[in-house]
């Protein structure tokens, strides 16, 4: 397997703009999550799926940011519009179920100007 | 919510030292797993360890649940190693908290 796959790596965009995170989970894996990693505040969980569905979203920090699950293959993280506080790297990770062993994408790393 | 503390927050080592890291957490987990954050910001897994022990080659890794803590020792270090070592619990809402991590650099 590929293991996660997120796109794009890198993404630089001007305030104000929307960005779109995407990411592709491992196949098979029915649990998804996005994180942010940035010095301040290290690792924080964003939102997290099981089946499609979103459980927990009580860590995305505005109304600004959205994401979905429209398929069990593909999720999407949007930020709209963009600040440059947004700038972090953004985690995509999936697992075979919830709390069981999780796998990390590769991130995006966003940088908001 | 659950607190999850790493120790030390920095570590430098040379070449071929042991060491051990600590992570300590505040409440009951479903699960708890090390990762391996390299400089190139790839977070790699390296033990999913909710209760006993596991080795893996130079690393092994220790969680006793009903005291809130796990351990990850590195024996005969090697450059490589260097990186951001995290720990990471799943509470009983199924969510994951990391820790701070713990900064390594091994010399050469």
């Amino acid at each position: 397997d590929a293991g996660v796959i997120q796109s794009p790596r890198h993404e630089v965009t001007e305030m104000g703009q929307e960005v779109t995170l995407r990411c592709k989970p491992i196949s098979g894996h029915n649990s998804l999550f996005w994180y942010r990693q940035t010095m301040m505040r290290g690792l924080e969980l964003l939102i997290y799926f099981n089946n499609n569905v979103p459980i927990d979203d009580s860590g995305m920090p505005e109304d600004r940011f959205s994401a979905k699950m429209p398929n069990a293959s593909f999720s999407t993280l949007k930020i709209q519009p963009s600040e440059p506080r947004d700038s972090a790297v953004y985690f995509c990770a999936s697992s075979f179920g919830q709390g069981i062993e999780a796998f990390f994408g590769q991130g995006t790393r966003l940088t908001v100007v | 919510g659950i607190q999850v503390e790493q120790s030390p927050p920095d570590l430098i080592l040379q070449e071929g030292a042991n060491s051990t890291l600590r992570c300590n957490f505040s409440d009951s987990v479903n699960n708890l797993q090390w990762f391996h954050q390299n400089p190139w910001g790839q977070l790699i897994n390296l033990f999913y360890i909710p209760s006993g022990t596991k080795q893996n080659g130079r690393l092994s890794a220790t969680t006793v649940a009903t005291e809130r803590y796990s351990l990850l020792y590195i024996s005969s270090s090697q450059t490589t190693d260097s990186g951001v070592y995290f720990c990471a619990v799943v509470t009983g809402g199924f969510k994951t908290i990391f820790g701070a991590g713990t900064r390594l650099f091994v010399k050469a």
